[in-house]
């Protein structure tokens, strides 16, 4: 079963770095997100990305946030000065349709902010 | 997007049926009853949707009651792969693109 992958599993920074976390969608998928899960605490949604723009973001999505679709396969979310309640597992989905649609996450990646 | 309500944790036996109520007494016409689970940690994992209908396919069935205000998901024969949190989700078809609020959920423990 096709499924999303999302590299690394594991990241550590140092707080004020920049960080990129990488997704690679399912291949006929057209709806990206992400989202976020701090430790013992709810799955929190992020953004959205639909043709080649954000769709949809939350109040946690501000500017020290982006995403980007480099090319027809990766999805990436950069983080660019990373403070400590960064601290998160982040999780990148996908699906054909955006509204209605099952999303399907990838596995993760764990973020450590130092 | 409707508010939901789900017992913070419930056992079930292996092998025996799952039965995993939500009350959503505020859903509109429109909203339909999503469930996801989070197995320790990993991604979410779609099981089931529906509107007013049961509905059935090969990892749960879906109860809807009449009035929508409740719907239970029913995992037939709960194995110990099956241990983890549920969400149940309520949202329009047609709302925002693919922002799905997940609540505390419910922490199902299958135990042999």
């Amino acid at each position: 079963e096709p499924e999303v992958t999302q590299t690394p599993s594991h990241q550590v920074t140092q707080m004020g770095q920049e960080v990129i976390l990488r997704c690679v969608p399912i291949s006929n998928h057209l709806y990206f997100y992400w989202y976020r899960q701090i430790l013992g605490q709810k799955v929190e949604f992020l953004v959205s990305f639909y043709n080649n723009e954000i769709s949809e973001k939350s109040e946690i999505f501000d500017d020290q946030f982006s995403v980007e679709r480099p090319d027809g396969s990766n999805f990436t979310l950069k983080i660019r000065s990373t403070k400590l309640e960064d601290s998160a597992m982040y999780f990148c989905a996908s699906s054909v349709e955006g509204v209605g649609e099952k999303l399907f996450f990838g596995s993760g990646t764990q973020l450590s902010v130092l | 997007d409707a508010k939901t309500t789900q017992p913070p944790s419930m056992d079930c036996a292996e092998g025996r049926a799952a039965n995993l109520p939500c009350n959503h007494s505020t859903i509109s016409g429109n909203e339909y009853v999503y469930w996801y689970r989070q197995i320790h940690s990993q991604g979410p994992q779609y099981i089931i949707h529906g509107l007013k209908n049961n509905e059935t396919n090969e990892m749960a069935s879906l109860i809807i009651t009449e009035d929508r205000k409740s719907s239970t998901l029913i995992l037939p024969h709960a194995t110990l792969r099956d241990t983890a949190v549920y969400y149940c989700i309520v949202r329009a078809y047609g709302g925002s693109q693919g922002n799905l609020i997940f609540g505390k959920g419910t922490k199902l423990s299958v135990k042999p």
